[in-house]
């Protein structure tokens, strides 16, 4: 089975701390995600990285950054957090091809910014 | 970029009733199209996908979901909900640039 391990199930943070969300897979994927997730918005993609050290933004990547310096990690990091940042964390991965593989996707990260 | 519209926010039914839920994307190229389900307190897991050949894909758990080119829509269907179907169901596309999009999601209630 496919597995995607994010780091923490819950975080509690304060405003302006630097936080790092941490993602592992363990299928040899080329493809990584981080999306946001919010009642009513759905999953919203922050950043996708197709290879090591190659990352492309996504709809929302404004506060956030990420670094994949290995196939199997992808970290992703609030430089400055905000209330706004309030919310469920998921991390995927996937194949890399023509766009016919499926995303499969970790527990998730809740984080609570104070 | 690829963008997927979902009608439905929240869906109440009984059990026995029949499913359908829309979902809409805007990409102009090939697109592939997957329906994702979250049980409470669960991680996403796939129903099913479409990739190419017969627009009618057959998922898990007996769902269903049709694909019509001509009105980019991808709407998920199953003739009879069971109460264990109580989840929220996702719809998402992948224009093949490796970026999946999703929808905001539409919450299925099932009452016994």
């Amino acid at each position: 089975d496919v597995k995607v391990t994010q780091s923490s199930r819950y975080l509690v943070k304060r405003t302006g701390e630097k936080v790092f969300l941490e993602c592992v897979q363990d299928m040899d994927h080329e493809n990584m995600f981080w999306y946001r997730q919010d009642p009513g918005l759905g999953l919203r993609l922050i950043y996708f990285s197709y290879d090591v050290k190659m990352k492309e933004k996504g709809d929302i990547p404004e506060g956030y950054s990420v670094s994949r310096e290995k196939k199997e990690r992808f970290s992703l990091i609030l430089e400055s957090a905000s209330t706004n940042q309030t919310s469920m964390y998921l991390c995927a991965s996937s194949f890399f091809g023509t766009g016919n593989a499926e995303a499969f996707f970790g527990q998730g990260t809740r984080l609570t910014v104070v | 970029a690829q963008s997927v519209s979902q009608h439905n926010h929240h869906v109440i039914l009984s059990e026995a009733a029949s499913l359908e839920l829309g979902c809409n994307y805007s990409y102009g190229g090939t697109v592939n199209l997957f329906w994702y389900v979250q049980y409470p307190g669960q991680h996403l897991q796939l129903l099913l996908k479409y990739f190419s050949g017969d627009p009618l894909v057959k998922g898990i758990k007996g769902f269903e979901a049709e694909f019509i080119k001509s009105k980019f829509s991808f709407n998920l269907r199953k003739p009879s909900v069971q109460w264990s179907d109580t989840a929220e169901y996702f719809c998402a596309v992948n224009g093949g640039h490796n970026d999946m999009r999703f929808g905001a999601g539409t919450r299925l209630t099932v009452k016994p």
